[in-house]
């Protein structure tokens, strides 16, 4: 069963726009984290911002900030004022307490028109 | 510069030749972790290993091993590859479990 799921292959966002990408995910355990990474067209996976699940504050990091709604299991990233560098594949992950593992949606593709 | 490097950066190889994709990280992380990423699928763990000694599976172990002598290092071995084995791969690191990763340049590989 699918534990994270970014349910837009594609996003379009005019600049200066804020945007929201969806991710939703799917654990029992109480202790968890949810990250959100960025692809650029270059390739490497950059990190963006982290959410505990115990953490009561959305996380915010610049442009960034997590929606973090614990009973419907979303984690949303919001990106604000966005820029055409912020054109790229963006992927919702989640490490769990049970067993080691991360799990990474399959990504949703944004981009920015000028 | 803190870092994680893999290679080679790309491989193109034959079916059932051995190889070897190197991963190693210069910020003494417990947590090392190989993923590989295909379209439409994400990234999908293959192994990961809390720390020296250490590994273990993840969601799609089958036809890859791994060793963790190191605390560096975490390389990961084809055995006999075959060409559902092409994808981009990508090695990652954190200071324990459940941190944000550091994630290598990626590895492409293309099995014939």
């Amino acid at each position: 069963a699918q534990k994270i799921t970014q349910t837009q292959p594609g996003m379009f966002v005019q600049e200066k726009e804020a945007v929201t990408l969806d991710c939703t995910y799917d654990t029992s355990d109480q202790s968890y984290g949810l990250f959100w990474y960025k692809q650029p067209s270059s390739g490497e996976m950059i990190f963006l911002i982290y959410q505990g699940s115990y953490d009561e504050q959305n996380a915010t990091e610049g442009r960034y900030s997590l929606n973090f709604q614990k009973a419907r299991k979303s984690a949303n990233l919001v990106i604000s004022a966005s820029q055409l560098g912020d054109s790229a594949m963006y992927f919702c992950a989640m490490s769990r307490d049970t067993g080691n593992q991360f799990y990474f949606g399959t990504g949703t593709s944004l981009t920015v028109i000028p | 510069e803190a870092q994680v490097t893999q290679n080679p950066r790309y491989l193109i190889t034959v079916t059932g030749k051995k190889l070897t994709v190197t991963c190693s990280q210069n910020m003494n992380h417990e947590y090392m972790s190989w993923y590989r990423q295909d379209p439409g699928l994400g990234l999908r763990q293959i192994y990961y290993s809390m720390n020296v000694e250490v590994t273990d599976k993840g969601d799609v172990p089958e036809g890859y091993k791994v060793s963790r002598k190191e605390k560096r290092n975490f390389p990961l071995i084809l055995e006999s590859p075959s060409p559902n084995q092409t994808s981009l791969y990508f090695c990652a690191s954190s200071h324990l479990w459940g941190n944000e990763q550091f994630f290598g340049p990626g590895t492409r590989l293309t099995v014939l």
